[in-house]
């Protein structure tokens, strides 16, 4: 089973639309959680990190359950912008070590 | 902000080569990452560093090796380029573990090997 996993889409969906993203993760003992969003031929870049009690920018909105080690990325009112890859990321079995899953596709279209 | 300062955006090299990858972090971290990313299969690590003079096997270092002689550079080593090592590399660091500290990313190497 690998460490952090996602579905790879591609997602595509029209503009305005609201798009959701699971990720499951499956050390028990971690501890960071993050998005990342990464754009074609770009190096990752941090959106938001995930807090335990859930958390929001904008019209993104981050959730965590602990119980079922899986993580979501909500996307509200999507723009053509937010097409990008979309990096779920835990902390591994060393703390200073984050893990990486492959990325979900999203295409918003007009 | 952080700044992650690859030394090359595009390099392009002969197979048997030896060939020097190097990155500079502005932010006292102690922790530093090489990875590479191809299609479909994702970052996988190649190695990581906590300290000065320390290193760690990652996922993949076979055919890499790494030095990290000061705290703000991690250089990453292929010995002998081969052309299965054609790939995008990327370089991060981080600060110490514990708390939500995330990764910040260098712009990336497009390496070829011929």
């Amino acid at each position: 089973r690998k460490e952090v996993e996602q579905d790879p889409g591609p997602f595509n969906v029209p503009e305005g639309a609201t798009v959701a993203f699971n990720c499951t993760y499956s050390n028990s003992a971690s501890q960071s959680f993050f998005w990342y969003r990464q754009d074609c031929r770009k190096e990752p870049k941090l959106l938001m990190s995930v807090y335990s009690s859930g958390n929001e920018d904008g019209r993104f909105t981050a959730q965590l359950n602990r119980a079922s080690q899986y993580i979501s990325l909500l996307i509200r009112d999507s723009k053509l912008s937010d097409s990008a890859t979309y990096l779920c990321v835990v902390n591994g079995p060393y703390g200073n070590k984050l893990v990486f899953g492959a990325g979900t596709i999203l295409r918003v279209k007009s | 902000d952080v700044k992650v300062t690859q030394s090359s955006r595009y390099l392009v090299k002969r197979t048997g080569e030896k060939v020097f990858l190097e990155c500079v972090q502005d932010m006292d971290h102690e922790n530093m990452f090489w990875y590479r990313q191809d299609p479909g299969l994702g970052l996988r690590l190649i190695y990581f560093s906590y300290d000065v003079k320390m290193k760690e096997k990652g996922d993949i270092p076979e055919g890499y090796s790494v030095s990290r002689e000061k705290k703000e550079r991690f250089s990453l080593i292929l010995e002998s380029a081969s052309t299965n090592q054609t790939s995008m590399y990327l370089c991060a660091s981080r600060p110490p573990s514990g708390g939500d500290q995330p990764q910040h990313f260098g712009d990336g190497t497009r390496l070829s090997i011929l």
